[in-house]
């Protein structure tokens, strides 16, 4: 049983250009979490879902962040219009329930030059 | 202090010692969980423990939760050099018990 996957590990883009991270849950898992690390920082949460549902995106910043989980396919977390504070890894988890313990992926780290 | 603080920042210890971490937190919760990540690398899921259960143990490791005093602590004991890592206590709110708040980490050293 694979664990949580994302890619790419690591993605590097100028300011203004668009960012497309993506987590594919363990198998089984239906709810999928992303999380934000600054360098010398711990994890921040942004963004809670569900299949096809967002449900708590209260740690996303309001503009230029999305996300989404289709039906088919893995979710995305999208960027757009990046500047250099975007720069961090950013961490997927994924649970089979919502008190369930949440299993984490290897991370995206994005560089913004 | 934030939510799910860790302290010491750092810990260097020799091999074969143990290696005792501690957590504070601010507000109630319903789980709290340790993590390990090696350097540049995700985060490891170690113990989760739950606001009703005051020890727990895994293999080398030993979790106590004190919700008297909003802390819980990490002892790995008969440390290895495979140990060194940043750990991470992770807490959960009663309303968005999905919701994780991590600290800035304990890192631990061991040195062979």
């Amino acid at each position: 049983n694979a664990g949580v996957m994302q890619n790419p590990r690591h993605l590097v883009r100028r300011r203004g250009q668009e960012a497309r991270l993506r987590c594919s849950p363990m198998k089984g898992h239906s709810h999928v979490y992303w999380y934000r690390q600054l360098p010398e920082e711990g994890l921040k949460f942004m963004v809670y879902l569900q299949k096809e549902n967002i449900i708590d995106e209260s740690g996303m910043p309001k503009e230029r962040f999305s996300a989404e989980f289709p039906k088919e396919g893995p979710s995305i977390l999208r960027i757009q219009q990046v500047v250099r504070g975007d720069s961090a890894a950013y961490f997927c988890a994924s649970s089979t329930g919502v008190q369930e313990t949440q299993y984490f992926g290897p991370g995206t780290r994005l560089l913004v030059l | 202090s934030q939510q799910g603080e860790e302290d010491p920042q750092a810990l260097s210890i020799q091999e074969g010692e143990n290696a005792t971490m501690n957590c504070s937190y601010k507000t109630s919760i319903n789980n709290l969980q340790w993590y390990r990540q090696n350097s540049g690398r995700g985060l490891v899921h170690l113990i989760l423990i739950r606001s009703n259960e005051r020890e727990k143990h895994s293999g080398r490791l030993r979790v106590t939760l004190d919700t008297s005093k909003k802390s819980s602590s990490l002892l790995i004991t008969a440390s290895r050099a495979a140990d060194t890592a940043s750990y991470f206590c992770a807490t959960d709110t009663g309303g968005s018990n999905y919701k994780l708040t991590f600290g800035k980490g304990t890192l631990l050293t061991v040195n062979p």
